[in-house]
């Protein structure tokens, strides 16, 4: 089983659809998480850290659930420019400063 | 400000030769890690520097591979005897601490061709 693990997609969804990715994590002692977004042939860029009690920022909401070890990431009123792929990152317990990623869900925002 | 900026973007080079790949962090970072990605995978951890150490080389895949960053700042990633598996984008990123918690930010990649 990989440590963590993204249904690849591809999401197609119409402008202005909600849309929600989930992601699980295998170790249970995993203390920090995040959401990358990665544009095609471009770097991964950082969308929003996770934290416990969920976070939002405007059209994209956060949540962990820590029993169930996994992540999700809700996008709101899907724009055309939201067309990427978000990587679900875990950092390895006990090696804060290694992360570990997931392979990526590829979401086509279509007009 | 500058971010972190890697050179080349691009590098063709034939089985069995020598390459060195540059990264040039985000001032005042004192973290530094370099990954590895092929096409539909996410980023695969190499090593992390801490300052001027290596504080985990765990994900170098073989003796060929090897990093430095003698002054903290700039790392230049070494691959000898490259192999067609080899051929993947390879990610700088620094931080700023190097804690769990912090913000990666990554170079635009050099995309690695070995023929």
């Amino acid at each position: 089983r990989k440590e963590v693990e993204q249904d690849p997609g591809p999401f197609n969804v119409p402008e202005g659809a909600t849309v929600a990715f989930n992601c699980t994590y295998s170790n249970s002692a995993s203390q920090s998480f995040f959401w990358y977004r990665q544009d095609c042939r471009k770097e991964p860029k950082l969308l929003m850290s996770v934290y416990s009690s969920g976070n939002e920022d405007g059209r994209f909401t956060a949540q962990l659930n820590r029993a169930s070890q996994y992540i999700s990431l809700l996008i709101r009123d899907s724009k055309l420019s939201d067309s990427a792929t978000y990587l679900c990152v875990v950092n390895r317990a006990g090696n804060n400063r290694k992360l570990i990623w997931g392979l990526g869900t590829s979401l086509a925002v279509n007009p | 400000g500058a971010g972190v900026s890697q050179t080349p973007s691009n590098k063709v080079t034939e089985k069995g030769k020598y390459v060195e790949l540059r990264c040039d962090p985000i001032s005042g970072h004192t973290a530094l890690y370099w990954y590895r990605q092929s096409l539909g995978q996410g980023p695969e951890f190499l090593i992390y520097f801490q300052g001027t150490g290596a504080a985990d080389d765990s994900g170098l895949p073989n003796d060929r591979f090897f990093a430095v960053r003698p002054e903290g700042s700039v790392s230049t990633l070494k691959i000898q005897r490259t192999e067609r598996g080899d051929s993947a984008v390879y990610l700088c990123a620094s931080s700023t601490a190097g804690t769990g918690g912090d913000t990666q930010y990554f170079g635009p990649g050099t995309r690695l061709t070995v023929l």
